[in-house]
C-alpha cells in the first residue's frame, strides 16, 4: 500500500538556524511528489512538484530534493514567518486523482 | 483569478440539520476535490470530480453527498452528521492530467463543528 512518512513531527529552530525536513514514501509508481505549506486553520499552499530522482527545486529560503525513496525540504536561514506545517504528498502513476499525504512537520522558528 | 473560494468559513450544526458547503473556482480546472482534515492529521480524500466523472472514497459515510452543478462549482451536502464529523473541510482543484497540471490548489476551508 502506498505510504508517506514525514519526520520529524515537530521542529523548533532559532531564526537563521538551517535544517531539513524528511519525507519518505512507498508507492507503486511515482507520478509526482508535492510539498505544501499549511498555516493553522487554512488550506495547504503549493510549494513544489518533483518528478524524478535527482531533481531539485528552489524558492527563496526553501529547496526541495528527491531521491528514489525520499524527499528533503531544506530550509536555509529560516525566519519566523516560515513557521507552518509542511506537508508532503505523492501521486501514484496508476491513480492520478489520488494524493497520499504525510502527517506533516510542524516548524516553529523563534526570533 | 487563481483562487478556490469556499463558503462558509465556519459552520456549527446540530446532528439533525441539513447544510451544504460550497466551493467555486474560475481557473478552468478539470478536477475538483473534497478533503476532510482533522486536527494535526493529513487531509483525507472524500470525493473527486474529474472530467465530469465522480470518484468516491468508499469509507466516506452516506451522510456526505457531493454535487457538481457545473465545472466551476462543487457542493458538499451534509445530513444527520455525527460529532466525530467535526473537522476542517477543504476543497481543492487541479488543472488537468498533464505533467505540471496536477498540483492541487486548496481553498481556505470550512471549519465544521457538529454538536
Amino acid at each position: 500500500e502506498d505510504q508517506v512518512t514525514q519526520s520529524p513531527e515537530a521542529l523548533r529552530l532559532q531564526e537563521g538556524e538551517s535544517s531539513s525536513l524528511n519525507c519518505s514514501y512507498t508507492v507503486s509508481g511515482l507520478r509526482g511528489l508535492f510539498w505544501y505549506r499549511q498555516d493553522p486553520g487554512k488550506g495547504p499552499e503549493f510549494l513544489f512538484t518533483l518528478y524524478s530522482a535527482g531533481e531539485e527545486k528552489e524558492k527563496e529560503r526553501l529547496k526541495a530534493t528527491l531521491t528514489k525513496k525520499e524527499s528533503f525540504l531544506h530550509i536555509t536561514a529560516p525566519k519566523p514567518e516560515d513557521s507552518a506545517t509542511y506537508l508532503c504528498a505523492v501521486q501514484d502513476v496508476y491513480n492520478f486523482n489520488k494524493f497520499y499525504f504525510g502527517s506533516g512537520t510542524k516548524l516553529n522558528v523563534k526570533p | 483569478d487563481t483562487e478556490v473560494t469556499q463558503t462558509p468559513k465556519h459552520l456549527v450544526m446540530g446532528m439533525t440539520n441539513k447544510k451544504s458547503l460550497k466551493c467555486e473556482q474560475h481557473m478552468g480546472h478539470r478536477a475538483m476535490y473534497w478533503y476532510k482534515q482533522k486536527a494535526k492529521k493529513p487531509p483525507e480524500l472524500m470525493f473527486v470530480y474529474s472530467y465530469e466523472k465522480l470518484s468516491i472514497n468508499e469509507s466516506v459515510p452516506s451522510r456526505f453527498s457531493p454535487e457538481c452543478p457545473n465545472s466551476s462549482l462543487l457542493n458538499l451536502h451534509l445530513h444527520a452528521l455525527q460529532p466525530e464529523d467535526s473537522a476542517l473541510y477543504l476543497c481543492a482543484s487541479s488543472q488537468g492530467r498533464n505533467r505540471g497540471e496536477e498540483k492541487l490548489f486548496f481553498g481556505s476551508g470550512t471549519q465544521l463543528s457538529v454538536l
